[in-house]
């Protein structure tokens, strides 16, 4: 089945030790998509890429980096995480076209950050 | 981006309908109205979207009311495993990222 897949599920890291999580699709859509979730909380936005564009929300911190090298894959980057970055990291993908219309998004599993 | 209000939480006993209200006042003409769902430990998942009539697939219903101020997600009989944060969300078209409110809690009684 066309899916979403991150890896690894769950990742603990260092304070401080950088860390990256990976995303891949099976769907060959043309965005993909960054969300943090912590505890509790409803999932916010990092970023997105459109095709190769790279979008980052305006409050996205300097520390957290994405890569898209193909369509399949999509990495995200954290230089030096802090206790406050430990979150469920969710990677999403949609189909865009030129019209606009409204087709929705797939998400993964996410991957679970442990800071320690 | 258009803002909607959700209640923080619901509660339907197995097998009876449920109708999770959204409140979207200040929606513009061309916002699709989208219902993304999510389990414990899953990603969201969707649900339905529309954007003036009413619309039904297998999991849902989704009834926009004619101004389009409000619009209520339908799930005809409940069962356990629908037990999730349930979100209404607000997309002028599919070239833009979903932008998460707080949700509706919806816990299933058995």
């Amino acid at each position: 089945d066309a899916m979403v897949i991150q890896n690894p599920r769950y990742q603990v890291t260092q304070f401080g030790k950088p860390v990256t999580l990976s995303c891949s699709q099976t769907l060959n859509h043309n965005v993909m998509y960054w969300y943090q979730q912590k505890s509790s909380q409803a999932p916010k936005l990092l970023f997105h890429y459109y095709d190769k564009d790279f979008n980052n929300e305006a409050d996205t911190p300097d520390n957290f980096q994405s890569r898209r090298p193909n369509t399949s894959f999509c990495f995200l980057d954290i230089r030096s995480p802090g206790l406050g970055d430990a979150a469920m990291y969710l990677c999403a993908t949609s189909s865009a076209t030129a019209s606009g219309r409204s087709y929705e998004q797939y998400f993964g599993p996410g991957t679970r950050l442990t800071v320690t | 981006d258009a803002k909607t209000t959700q209640p923080n939480s619901m509660e339907s006993n197995e097998e009876e309908p449920v109708h999770l209200p959204c409140n979207h006042s200040t929606i513009s003409g061309t916002d699709y109205i989208h219902w993304y769902r999510q389990l414990p430990s899953q990603g969201p998942e969707y649900v339905i979207h529309g954007l003036t009539s009413n619309v039904n697939n297998r999991m849902a219903s989704l009834a926009i009311a004619e101004d389009r101020k409000s619009s209520t997600l339908i799930l005809h009989r409940a069962t356990l495993r629908d037990a999730a944060v349930y979100y209404c969300i607000l997309r002028i078209s599919g070239n833009t990222p979903l932008v998460f409110g707080k949700g509706t809690r919806l816990s299933v009684i058995a």
